[in-house]
């Protein structure tokens, strides 16, 4: 079945510590994004890439960095100078650019930082 | 910027009863509209869309028409069942060739159904 897969699903990290998750999609879709969910504030868009090699900032990039080495994979780096990090985070991807269309989302990271 | 209101929560209702969560956009130029819904620990799947305006979107009983001229996109289901208790998230995409299919999304509206 194609979709997107992200992992791990929890995770925990100590404060001042740099942590990466993963997204890998095998839908062959051009574009992916990182998502950040808090409650009541909806979602909010961290990073996206619309061809490998090539990544753009979303609305509240400070404190992440992506790469987008391959078609099929985008993950993201929580680093330590996020000031909030703990969240549920969100990948999806697309069919491309200039597509006002369907995103299809992983079912979700949560990160807690103790 | 685009932005999208969406009617405060949470909703909790009885099966069986009629459903409206409101859907109020502001945009530049002529966006999409969609309803995504969010059932508990999994990501957003979509519910429903429409790309232009008076368009009806509808899916598994649930329906929202794209009015322009209120710039609103409601989202109405006729009987609801204790199976739709999600949250409902209303987004709206003005993608370019240079933003892509980047989504402007609502706070999300919580709906619980109660036998």
């Amino acid at each position: 079945d194609g979709g997107i897969t992200q992992s791990p699903k929890y995770l925990f990290r100590k404060e001042g510590q740099n942590v990466t998750l993963s997204c890998e999609q095998n839908l062959n879709h051009d574009a992916m994004y990182w998502y950040r969910q808090d409650p009541g504030q909806g979602l909010r868009l961290i990073y996206y890439s619309q061809i490998v090699n090539d990544f753009q900032k979303g609305d509240i990039a400070e404190g992440y960095s992506v790469s987008r080495e391959k078609k099929e994979s985008f993950p993201l780096t929580v680093t330590s100078a996020q000031k909030n990090p703990t969240a549920f985070y969100l990948c999806a991807s697309s069919i491309g650019a200039g597509n006002t269309g369907e995103l299809f989302f992983g079912e979700g990271s949560r990160l807690t930082v103790l | 910027g685009d932005s999208v209101t969406q009617m405060e929560g949470p909703v909790t209702l009885s099966e069986e009863a009629f459903l409206t969560i409101n859907c109020t956009y502001t945009a530049t130029g002529y966006p999409s509209l969609f309803w995504y819904v969010q059932y508990p620990g999994e990501g957003l799947q979509l519910l429903l869309k429409a790309t232009k305006a008076d368009d009806k979107g509808s899916n598994k009983g649930f329906e929202a028409t794209y009015r322009k001229e209120t710039t609103s996109f409601h989202l109405e289901k006729g009987s609801v069942q204790v199976s739709d208790s999600a949250v409902y998230f209303c987004a709206l995409g003005s993608g370019t060739e240079t933003s892509g299919s980047r989504l402007t999304f609502g706070e999300g509206t919580q709906l619980t159904v109660n036998p």
